[in-house]
Protein backbone atom coordinates (compact mmCIF):
# COMPACT_ATOMS: atom_id res chain seq x y z
CA UNK A 1 0.00 0.00 0.00
CA UNK A 2 1.48 3.50 -0.86
CA UNK A 3 2.87 5.66 2.12
CA UNK A 4 3.91 8.82 2.92
CA UNK A 5 7.60 9.16 3.73
CA UNK A 6 9.64 11.69 5.50
CA UNK A 7 12.95 12.00 6.36
CA UNK A 8 15.08 12.28 8.31
CA UNK A 9 13.21 10.47 11.30
CA UNK A 10 14.67 12.82 14.26
CA UNK A 11 16.38 15.81 13.51
CA UNK A 12 19.04 17.60 16.61
CA UNK A 13 19.53 21.23 15.38
CA UNK A 14 21.10 24.07 17.63
CA UNK A 15 18.63 26.77 18.43
CA UNK A 16 18.60 29.85 15.36
CA UNK A 17 19.57 27.18 12.72
CA UNK A 18 17.45 26.58 9.69
CA UNK A 19 15.97 23.31 9.16
CA UNK A 20 14.57 21.67 6.64
CA UNK A 21 11.89 18.70 6.89
CA UNK A 22 10.85 16.36 3.81
CA UNK A 23 8.06 14.62 3.03
CA UNK A 24 7.14 12.38 0.08
CA UNK A 25 3.83 12.36 -0.31
CA UNK A 26 1.60 9.46 -2.28
CA UNK A 27 2.38 10.03 -5.87
CA UNK A 28 -0.95 10.38 -7.20
CA UNK A 29 -2.08 13.04 -4.41
CA UNK A 30 -2.48 16.43 -5.13
CA UNK A 31 -2.87 18.27 -1.97
CA UNK A 32 -0.27 18.01 0.74
CA UNK A 33 -0.27 19.40 4.41
CA UNK A 34 2.14 19.81 7.49
CA UNK A 35 0.49 19.07 10.86
CA UNK A 36 2.85 19.18 14.07
CA UNK A 37 2.62 17.63 17.65
CA UNK A 38 4.11 19.20 20.45
CA UNK A 39 5.42 16.07 23.38
CA UNK A 40 1.73 15.37 25.49
CA UNK A 41 -0.38 18.17 23.21
CA UNK A 42 -2.75 17.80 20.64
CA UNK A 43 -1.82 17.35 16.82
CA UNK A 44 -2.22 20.88 15.35
CA UNK A 45 -2.67 22.09 11.72
CA UNK A 46 0.10 24.46 10.33
CA UNK A 47 -0.36 24.63 6.20
CA UNK A 48 -2.12 23.32 3.36
CA UNK A 49 -0.65 23.30 0.04
CA UNK A 50 -2.38 22.71 -3.44
CA UNK A 51 -1.25 23.50 -7.05
CA UNK A 52 2.14 25.21 -5.78
CA UNK A 53 0.20 27.69 -3.10
CA UNK A 54 -0.82 27.28 0.15
CA UNK A 55 -4.07 26.97 0.62
CA UNK A 56 -4.78 27.53 4.24
CA UNK A 57 -2.42 28.16 7.16
CA UNK A 58 -2.82 28.93 10.85
CA UNK A 59 -1.08 30.94 13.62
CA UNK A 60 1.48 29.09 14.10
CA UNK A 61 2.62 28.79 10.83
CA UNK A 62 3.98 32.59 10.62
CA UNK A 63 7.12 33.84 8.85
CA UNK A 64 9.57 31.71 9.92
CA UNK A 65 8.04 28.96 8.12
CA UNK A 66 8.24 28.26 4.64
CA UNK A 67 6.65 25.13 2.61
CA UNK A 68 7.79 24.43 -0.95
CA UNK A 69 7.83 21.43 -3.90
CA UNK A 70 10.96 21.67 -5.21
CA UNK A 71 10.25 18.69 -7.63
CA UNK A 72 7.49 16.02 -8.45
CA UNK A 73 8.29 14.41 -5.60
CA UNK A 74 8.79 15.83 -2.90
CA UNK A 75 7.24 18.35 -0.19
CA UNK A 76 9.47 20.69 2.51
CA UNK A 77 8.58 22.30 5.30
CA UNK A 78 11.33 24.87 6.14
CA UNK A 79 12.06 26.86 9.63
CA UNK A 80 14.49 29.81 8.86
CA UNK A 81 15.32 30.45 12.83
CA UNK A 82 14.45 27.79 15.12
CA UNK A 83 13.03 28.38 18.97
CA UNK A 84 13.10 26.13 21.55
CA UNK A 85 9.41 25.70 21.44
CA UNK A 86 9.82 24.27 17.82
CA UNK A 87 10.81 21.12 19.21
CA UNK A 88 7.78 18.75 18.64
CA UNK A 89 6.61 15.64 15.64
CA UNK A 90 6.58 17.22 12.41
CA UNK A 91 3.84 15.02 10.31
CA UNK A 92 3.28 15.86 6.78
CA UNK A 93 -0.25 14.26 5.09
CA UNK A 94 -1.11 14.28 1.53
CA UNK A 95 -4.31 13.48 -0.09
CA UNK A 96 -5.51 12.19 -3.27
CA UNK A 97 -8.35 15.33 -3.45
CA UNK A 98 -9.71 18.43 -1.29
CA UNK A 99 -12.63 15.82 0.26
CA UNK A 100 -10.73 12.46 0.26
CA UNK A 101 -8.68 11.35 3.86
CA UNK A 102 -5.66 12.49 4.62
CA UNK A 103 -2.46 10.19 4.72
CA UNK A 104 0.13 10.81 7.17
CA UNK A 105 3.73 10.01 7.26
CA UNK A 106 5.47 8.79 10.59
CA UNK A 107 6.77 11.76 11.29
CA UNK A 108 10.02 13.59 11.73
CA UNK A 109 10.58 14.54 15.70
CA UNK A 110 12.72 18.11 15.49
CA UNK A 111 14.50 18.12 18.12
CA UNK A 112 15.98 22.03 19.42
CA UNK A 113 18.70 22.64 21.38
CA UNK B 1 -15.88 22.70 12.22
CA UNK B 2 -17.89 21.36 15.07
CA UNK B 3 -16.45 20.58 18.46
CA UNK B 4 -15.96 16.73 19.09
CA UNK B 5 -16.73 15.16 22.49
CA UNK B 6 -15.04 11.91 23.47
CA UNK B 7 -14.63 10.25 26.41
CA UNK B 8 -10.75 10.74 27.29
CA UNK B 9 -10.01 6.85 27.82
CA UNK B 10 -11.71 3.40 27.51
CA UNK B 11 -10.76 -0.09 28.11
CA UNK B 12 -11.65 -3.14 25.69
CA UNK B 13 -11.00 -6.88 26.52
CA UNK B 14 -8.83 -8.80 23.34
CA UNK B 15 -11.16 -9.99 20.83
CA UNK B 16 -13.96 -8.45 21.98
CA UNK B 17 -15.74 -5.29 20.11
CA UNK B 18 -14.38 -1.62 20.89
CA UNK B 19 -17.51 0.32 21.06
CA UNK B 20 -15.84 4.28 21.09
CA UNK B 21 -18.46 7.01 21.28
CA UNK B 22 -18.33 10.87 19.97
CA UNK B 23 -20.79 13.25 20.27
CA UNK B 24 -20.94 16.01 17.60
CA UNK B 25 -23.91 17.84 19.00
CA UNK B 26 -23.33 21.30 16.59
CA UNK B 27 -22.56 19.45 13.49
CA UNK B 28 -23.20 21.16 10.40
CA UNK B 29 -25.23 19.24 7.27
CA UNK B 30 -22.05 19.59 5.02
CA UNK B 31 -20.16 18.82 7.75
CA UNK B 32 -18.29 14.54 7.41
CA UNK B 33 -17.01 12.41 10.65
CA UNK B 34 -14.01 11.49 10.37
CA UNK B 35 -12.37 9.14 12.22
CA UNK B 36 -8.75 8.28 13.11
CA UNK B 37 -6.22 7.00 15.76
CA UNK B 38 -2.50 7.57 16.17
CA UNK B 39 -0.92 4.30 17.92
CA UNK B 40 2.29 5.09 19.63
CA UNK B 41 5.20 6.92 18.01
CA UNK B 42 3.23 6.80 14.67
CA UNK B 43 1.58 9.43 12.44
CA UNK B 44 -2.60 9.37 12.63
CA UNK B 45 -4.04 6.69 10.41
CA UNK B 46 -7.18 7.22 8.46
CA UNK B 47 -9.66 4.57 9.95
CA UNK B 48 -13.34 5.96 8.33
CA UNK B 49 -15.37 8.21 7.55
CA UNK B 50 -19.27 8.95 6.91
CA UNK B 51 -22.12 11.69 6.17
CA UNK B 52 -25.27 10.05 7.14
CA UNK B 53 -25.19 6.77 6.62
CA UNK B 54 -23.44 3.72 8.29
CA UNK B 55 -20.55 2.97 6.57
CA UNK B 56 -18.11 0.15 7.08
CA UNK B 57 -15.07 -1.07 5.53
CA UNK B 58 -11.62 -3.63 6.60
CA UNK B 59 -10.81 -1.75 10.01
CA UNK B 60 -14.28 -0.90 11.26
CA UNK B 61 -18.05 -0.12 11.63
CA UNK B 62 -19.11 3.87 11.78
CA UNK B 63 -22.81 4.28 13.41
CA UNK B 64 -23.93 7.90 12.70
CA UNK B 65 -27.20 8.59 14.77
CA UNK B 66 -30.39 9.81 12.42
CA UNK B 67 -29.98 13.21 14.19
CA UNK B 68 -26.16 13.33 13.35
CA UNK B 69 -25.35 14.27 16.85
CA UNK B 70 -23.36 11.45 17.72
CA UNK B 71 -21.37 8.19 15.95
CA UNK B 72 -20.06 5.46 17.39
CA UNK B 73 -16.63 3.77 15.96
CA UNK B 74 -17.00 -0.06 16.20
CA UNK B 75 -13.51 -2.49 16.05
CA UNK B 76 -15.16 -5.74 15.68
CA UNK B 77 -13.06 -8.04 17.49
CA UNK B 78 -9.92 -5.36 18.97
CA UNK B 79 -6.50 -6.85 19.09
CA UNK B 80 -3.33 -5.57 21.08
CA UNK B 81 -2.65 -3.92 18.17
CA UNK B 82 -5.51 -1.62 18.58
CA UNK B 83 -4.57 -0.10 21.48
CA UNK B 84 -4.17 3.66 20.25
CA UNK B 85 -5.90 6.94 20.94
CA UNK B 86 -8.44 7.15 18.71
CA UNK B 87 -9.88 10.76 16.76
CA UNK B 88 -13.37 11.41 16.40
CA UNK B 89 -13.17 14.79 14.03
CA UNK B 90 -15.66 16.57 12.02
CA UNK B 91 -14.60 18.30 8.58
CA UNK B 92 -16.22 20.28 6.39
CA UNK B 93 -16.22 19.13 2.31
CA UNK B 94 -15.31 21.88 -0.15
CA UNK B 95 -13.07 22.14 -2.55
CA UNK B 96 -10.10 23.34 -0.73
CA UNK B 97 -7.50 21.11 0.90
CA UNK B 98 -9.16 21.32 4.78
CA UNK B 99 -7.31 21.16 7.96
CA UNK B 100 -8.27 18.63 10.35
CA UNK B 101 -8.86 19.41 14.01
CA UNK B 102 -7.67 17.00 15.94
CA UNK B 103 -8.80 16.97 19.59
CA UNK B 104 -7.75 14.93 22.61
CA UNK B 105 -9.52 12.15 21.66
CA UNK B 106 -9.92 8.51 23.37
CA UNK B 107 -6.99 6.56 24.69
CA UNK B 108 -8.35 2.57 23.88
CA UNK B 109 -6.18 0.19 25.80
CA UNK B 110 -6.89 -3.29 24.26
CA UNK B 111 -6.20 -5.99 27.15
CA UNK B 112 -5.24 -9.77 26.90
Amino acid sequence: EPEVTQTPSHQVTQMGQEVILRCVPISNHLYFYWYRQILGQKVEFLVSFYNNEISEKSEIFDDQFSVERPDGSNFTLKIRSTKLEDSAMYFCASSEGPSQPQHFGDGTRLSIL
Amino acid sequence: DAKTTQPPSMDCAEGRAANLPCNHSTISGNEYVYWYRQIHSQGPQYIIHGLKNNETNEMASLIITEDRKSSTLILPHATLRDTAVYYCIVRVMNNAGNMLTFGGGTRLMVKP
